[in-house]
């Protein structure tokens, strides 16, 4: 079974920090995946990355941006944390083909 | 962006009943699409990935159709049980393995 352990479920931060999300697969998929969830609103993509080194952005890529040093870790980086970044963000993976993403339990992020 | 609807919101379903919802989708370049089923404080997990037009899928009392030409799948729950309620999200797979998700039918079974 896919593992993919994201580093918190519950963050407080305060406005203007640095925060970071990790997330850590050990299925060997080449691509990982930054959603954030918010109500009545779906998943959507923040960032994604096909390779170690390789990112690319998603539908809403402003204020964020992403490591990925090595194949099994994919990290989110709130540059200067906003009230507006308070949301669920989840981590996922997927295999090339196609094959179904694999997610995280999620990090419910609060920004006060 | 590309848009993934699926409806109703949400539904609430007497235990034992059956339902079906719905995600409609642009019929033009299709490649895939999803299924996911999310429950509360769990993290979202794969129903199913359909690519043939007709396809039809099953996974216990759980079974989706898809129609490509038209842009809809359908996902049908038979005898719902109380453990069906979840959010359940449709994806859109564009082939080049990026997802765009629908904003989910909200499931509640009614004891």
């Amino acid at each position: 079974d896919v593992k993919v352990t994201q580093s918190s479920r519950y963050l407080v931060k305060r406005t203007g920090e640095k925060v970071f999300l990790e997330c850590v697969q050990d299925m060997d998929h080449e691509n990982m995946f930054w959603y954030r969830q918010d109500p009545g609103l779906g998943l959507r993509l923040i960032y994604f990355s096909y390779d170690v080194k390789m990112k690319e952005k998603g539908d809403i890529p402003e204020g964020y941006s992403v490591s990925r040093e090595k194949k099994e870790r994919f990290s989110l980086i709130l540059e200067s944390a906003s009230t507006n970044q308070t949301s669920m963000y989840l981590c996922a993976t997927r295999g090339r083909g196609i094959q179904p993403q694999h997610f995280g339990d999620g990090t419910r992020l609060s920004i006060l | 962006i590309l848009n993934v609807e699926q409806s109703p919101q949400s539904l609430h379903v007497q235990e034992g009943d059956s339902t079906n919802f719905t995600c409609s989708f642009p019929s033009s370049n299709f490649y895939a699409l999803h299924w996911y089923r999310w429950e509360t404080a769990k993290s979202p997990e794969a129903l199913f990935v359909m690519t043939l037009n007709g396809d039809e899928k099953k996974k216990g009392r759980i079974s989706a159709t898809l129609n490509t030409k038209e842009g809809y799948s359908y996902l049908y729950i038979k005898g719902s049980q109380p453990e069906d309620s979840a959010t359940y999200l449709c994806a859109f797979d564009f082939g080049n393995e990026k997802l765009t998700f629908g904003t989910g039918t909200r499931l509640t079974i009614i004891p």
